[in-house]
């Protein structure tokens, strides 16, 4: 069964940094792209970073752009989200979703985690 | 704000019919394959359709989607209490080359 689990998220101060990891399995990790997606607390979904299956050209949203940092290691099946200069608009539920194409830009995402908190507050 | 915009909320009683709206643009759903997600009080989202009107495996029937020019629809029909959920639709934005969801609708069965 296909699976990803986020871990690494907590509570920083603002101007801190933090970073994400999803462990992946139950397909071929360098197949797929990921995807990183987050919900602020009683609001909507909003994607922040996509990389491809190769590690090639990410995307990032412009509310992160220059502060997140999206990696993969394939040999690891895992995913990473470096976030430097948070912000406290940046506190949300951070999901990891895995993509059905290979390309860096999203096509859709059939598989979610369930979510890793980070609080940013001082 | 978000660039495809839904309804905050609908609602209808058991075994009736709901169907979410989603309004883009040219540079989104105009050009893009769309997609729904399902968000269960709770938990974390789950693919209800994908290219505008396909379902995963294990999604029922009474779930449908459909495109026209720079809108999407989601229908659900024989509606069950338990579909009270937050949908969204979503896509690539090429303007903004960023993938873009919805506002998001909620779903509540009267």
């Amino acid at each position: 069964d296909v699976e990803v689990l986020e871990s690494g998220g907590g509570m920083v101060q603002p101007g801190g940094s933090l970073r994400l990891s999803c462990t992946a399995s139950g397909f071929i990790f360098s197949s797929y792209a990921m995807s990183w997606v987050r919900q602020a607390p009683g609001k909507g979904l909003e994607w922040v970073s996509g990389i491809s299956g190769s590690g090639d050209g990410p995307y990032d949203a412009d509310s992160v752009k220059g502060r997140f940092t999206i990696s993969r290691d394939n040999s690891k099946n895992t995913l990473y989200l470096q976030m430097n200069s948070l912000r406290a608009e940046d506190t949300a539920v951070y999901y990891c979703a895995k993509d059905r194409g290979i390309a860096s830009s999203p096509y859709y995402f059939d598989y979610w985690g369930q979510g890793t908190l980070v609080t940013v507050s001082s | 704000q978000s660039v495809l915009t839904q309804p905050p909320s609908v609602s209808a009683a058991p075994g009736q019919k709901v169907t979410i709206s989603c309004s883009g643009s040219s540079s989104n759903i105009g050009n893009h394959y769309v997609s729904w997600y399902q968000q269960l009080p709770g938990t974390a989202p789950k693919l209800l359709i994908y290219d505008n009107n396909q379902r995963p495996s294990g999604i029922p029937d009474r779930f449908s989607g459909s495109k026209s020019g720079t809108s999407a629809t989601l229908g659900i029909t024989g509606l069950q209490t338990g579909d009270e959920a937050d949908y969204y639709c979503a896509t690539w934005d090429s303007s903004l080359s960023a993938y873009v969801f919805g506002t998001g609708t909620k779903v509540t069965v009267l």
